[in-house]
């Protein structure tokens, strides 16, 4: 049962340079999520993905790019990386039904560091 | 928009004992869920409970129960039997059956767990 996979765990890079952080899950879950945690904000919704093909925006959209042609795959594109986007990125999944108790079920994190 | 607060920025307790963890939160909607994720130090979002908001009754998993009041908003996790490895970050989140569908997370509350 491999659930949800983060790649790369850990990743350092230069400001101006793109970076893109893998999220493949096996559950078939319809919602896939990004969220990212920093010290004194908590955990906040960058993009979400209700389907394949289907992604919105949420509360810290800017300087992302997201994209799901697979129902598996949820990559995050930071398409000029800059220092504020240092962070811990976390890829989430869940069905939308009672029946999994709408429970959203978590990645490992991506560590990003941008220097 | 619903928010949830966490009015714990840390907690103490000792092995063996009983500690609860507040969590309230404000929303319009009758139907919703509730969480409560255990994050260590390795960054893992580990779900710890689920409460539906349409069932009356607590849920209980093992040695952690919920105190989900409706009608004051309210949602405490207690921790008995508190173990060593219970020490970590905890946080309360709501998920709307609407719109984004995606958790609206608390600040956190740091557990310390000494011998």
């Amino acid at each position: 049962d491999a659930g949800i996979t983060q790649s790369p765990r850990y990743k350092i890079t230069e400001t101006g340079r793109q970076v893109t952080l893998m999220c493949h899950q096996t559950w078939s879950h319809s919602y896939m999520f990004w969220y990212r945690q920093d010290l004194g904000h908590g955990l906040r919704l960058i993009y979400y993905s209700a389907a394949a093909d289907i992604t919105d925006k949420g509360e810290v959209p800017d300087g992302y790019v997201v994209s799901r042609s697979k129902t598996e795959n949820f990559p995050l594109t930071l398409e000029s990386a800059t220092r504020s986007q240092t962070s811990v990125y976390f890829c989430a999944s869940s069905f939308r039904d009672s029946t999994s108790g709408n429970t959203i079920y978590f990645g490992e994190g991506s560590w990003l560091t941008v220097v | 928009a619903q928010t949830v607060t966490q009015s714990q920025p840390e907690m103490s307790v000792q092995e063996a004992e009983t500690v609860t963890l507040s969590c309230t939160y404000d929303t319009s909607e009758s139907d919703y869920y509730l969480f409560w994720y255990k994050q260590p130090p390795s960054r893992q979002m580990i779900l710890v409970i689920r409460q539906e908001a349409y069932k009356q009754q607590n849920a209980t998993e093992n040695r952690f129960s919920v105190n989900f009041q409706k009608a004051a908003k309210s949602f405490s996790l207690k921790i008995s039997d508190s173990q060593l490895g219970d020490a970590a970050m905890y946080f309360c989140a709501y998920r709307s059956l609407s719109g984004y569908s995606t958790l609206t997370f608390g600040k956190g509350t740091m557990l310390l767990v000494s011998p």
